[in-house]
């Protein structure tokens, strides 16, 4: 079945650490992908896609992720995490096979002042 | 530009009670879709439109929950009767002409709490 796997449910930091978030699928075929952010009381956002091209893609906020196709993976980075970052985070892919937009189970980071 | 727009906020209602979601995606967007998100968990995807046909239901349980999306602009999600597992934010998205290439924006949401 496809699927989309996010490693860590959890996450806790203290400000200006670095920040990576595990995103895996299981799709045949070309594949779009996304990560959304949800911040407390607030609707789903686009952080940033993946379309095609670069496998690096750059976001909002300094948000960056890179596909690596060969792992099926998907991973976000942050450098430097600040307070207003602690959020949820969902990695999302669209398959061409299915034209259905899937989520993760999202990963709550916590970001300590 | 406006976004999704979703209504009620907030609904509390009780086990076998029935209520309705209303939502108006953003102009010109032809596929609309409607999203389940239990606490602790990803959306999950009910049913997507596209215009005023239905192009994916396979995760709406159809004994109790039913959408349409008459004139192809917005829609409406009924859930009856309400069972306690259905308490979750039920979240309105769209997209310009489908999910492939385009973005899918998404409204605030609706929060169901059955009691």
């Amino acid at each position: 079945a496809q699927s989309v796997s996010q490693h860590n449910h959890h996450v806790i930091l203290s400000e200006a650490a670095s920040l990576e978030l595990g995103c895996n699928y299981s799709y045949g075929g070309t594949v779009n992908l996304f990560w959304y952010v949800q911040y407390p009381g607030q609707h789903l956002q686009l952080l940033l896609k993946y379309f095609s091209g670069d496998p690096l893609v750059k976001g909002i906020k300094g948000f960056e992720a890179e596909f690596i196709k060969s792992k099926f993976s998907f991973n976000l980075r942050k450098p430097s995490v600040q307070w207003s970052d602690t959020a949820e985070y969902f990695c999302a892919v669209i398959s061409s096979n299915t034209g259905k937009l899937i989520f993760g189970q999202g990963t709550t980071l916590q970001v300590k002042p | 530009e406006a976004g999704v727009a979703q209504s009620p906020r907030y609904k509390i209602i009780e086990k076998r009670q029935s209520v309705a979601f209303w939502c108006n995606p953003i102009s010109g967007h032809a596929t609309l879709y409607w999203y389940q998100q239990i606490l602790g968990q990803g959306p999950k995807l009910l049913i997507q439109f596209q215009n005023n046909g239905v192009v994916d239901d396979s995760q709406l349980p159809k004994d109790r929950f039913s959408a349409e999306r008459l004139k192809g602009v917005d829609s409406t999600l009924k859930i009856q009767p309400a069972k306690l597992e259905d308490s979750a934010v039920y979240l309105c998205a769209s997209s310009p002409r489908g999910t492939v290439t385009n973005t899918i924006y998404f409204g605030e949401g609706s929060w169901l709490t059955v009691v």
